[in-house]
C-alpha cells in the first residue's frame, strides 16, 4: 500500500534551518507530487507547496517564497522540505502527501519546535 | 486569492445527520474541486471526499460531499453518526494557481 514515512522530531533555534525528509513506498515514485502542510500548535492546516516527483517542478506558497526549498531524491523515492531562517512561529507539525490538487496519504507528520 | 470559511464547531447526537459548510469568499465555488479530511486528535489527515462529492475506498457511504453554486459553497454531509465520526473536518480547494486553499476547520462534537 501506499506510505510516506517522515523523519523525526527537530529542535532548532531561530534564525536556523530544518530538512524534514518524507521516504514513499508502495508505488512509482515519480508518478505523483509531494505536497507540504504544516500545522501550528492547536490550529489549522496550511498548505506549503508542492514538488513534481517528475521533474522537479515546484510551486511554494507565496508566503514562504524565498525561505522554503523542496526537493526530491528518486533514487531513494524520498522528498525533502528545507525551510530557514526559522522563527518561533514556524513551530508546526509538518506533513507530507501524495497529490497536487488534493492529498491522500499524508505521511505521520513531523514535529518542528524552534525556541531559544 | 480566495478563502475557505468553515464554522468553527458543530455538535450532533448519534444517529443523526450533520452538515458541515465551507464558504468561498470570491470565485465560482464549481472553478475547482473541494476535497474534505477528517483530523482525529494526534493523527494525520485523511481523505473522507475528493473532487467533490467522491468518496475514497473505505470510507463509509454516510459521508457525502456536494457543492451548491447559488450559496458558493460547499458541504460535508455525515450521516447516522457514530462516537467515531468526532473529529475535526477541513474543506480544501486549489486557485488558479495550483495552489492549496484549507478552510479553518470545524470540530465536531458527537455527544
Amino acid at each position: 500500500q501506499v506510505q510516506l514515512v517522515q523523519s523525526g522530531a527537530e529542535v532548532k533555534k531561530p534564525g536556523a534551518s530544518v530538512k524534514v525528509s518524507c521516504k514513499a513506498s508502495g508505488y512509482t515514485f515519480t508518478s505523483y507530487g509531494i505536497s507540504w502542510v504544516r500545522q501550528a500548535p492547536g490550529q489549522g492546516l496550511e498548505w506549503m507547496g508542492w514538488i513534481s516527483a517528475y521533474n522537479g517542478n515546484t510551486n511554494y506558497a507565496q508566503k514562504l517564497q524565498g525561505r522554503v526549498t523542496m526537493t526530491t531524491d528518486t533514487s531513494t523515492s524520498t522528498a525533502y522540505m528545507e525551510l530557514r531562517s526559522l522563527r518561533s512561529d514556524d513551530t508546526a507539525v509538518y506533513y507530507c502527501a501524495t497529490g497536487r490538487s488534493w492529498f491522500d496519504p499524508w505521511g505521520q507528520g513531523t514535529l518542528v519546535t524552534v525556541s531559544s | 486569492n480566495f478563502m475557505l470559511t468553515q464554522p468553527h464547531s458543530v455538535s450532533e447526537s448519534p444517529g443523526k445527520t450533520v452538515t458541515i459548510s465551507c464558504t468561498r469568499s470570491s470565485g465560482s465555488i464549481a472553478s475547482n474541486y473541494v476535497q474534505w479530511y477528517q483530523q482525529r486528535p494526534g493523527s494525520a489527515p485523511t481523505t473522507v471526499i475528493y473532487e467533490d462529492n467522491q468518496r475514497p475506498s473505505g470510507v463509509p457511504d454516510r459521508f457525502s460531499g456536494s457543492i451548491d453554486s447559488s450559496s458558493n459553497s460547499a458541504s460535508l454531509t455525515i450521516s447516522g453518526l457514530k462516537t467515531e465520526d468526532e473529529a475535526d473536518y477541513y474543506c480544501q480547494s486549489y486557485d488558479s494557481s495550483n495552489r492549496g486553499v484549507f478552510g479553518g476547520g470545524t470540530k465536531l462534537t458527537v455527544l
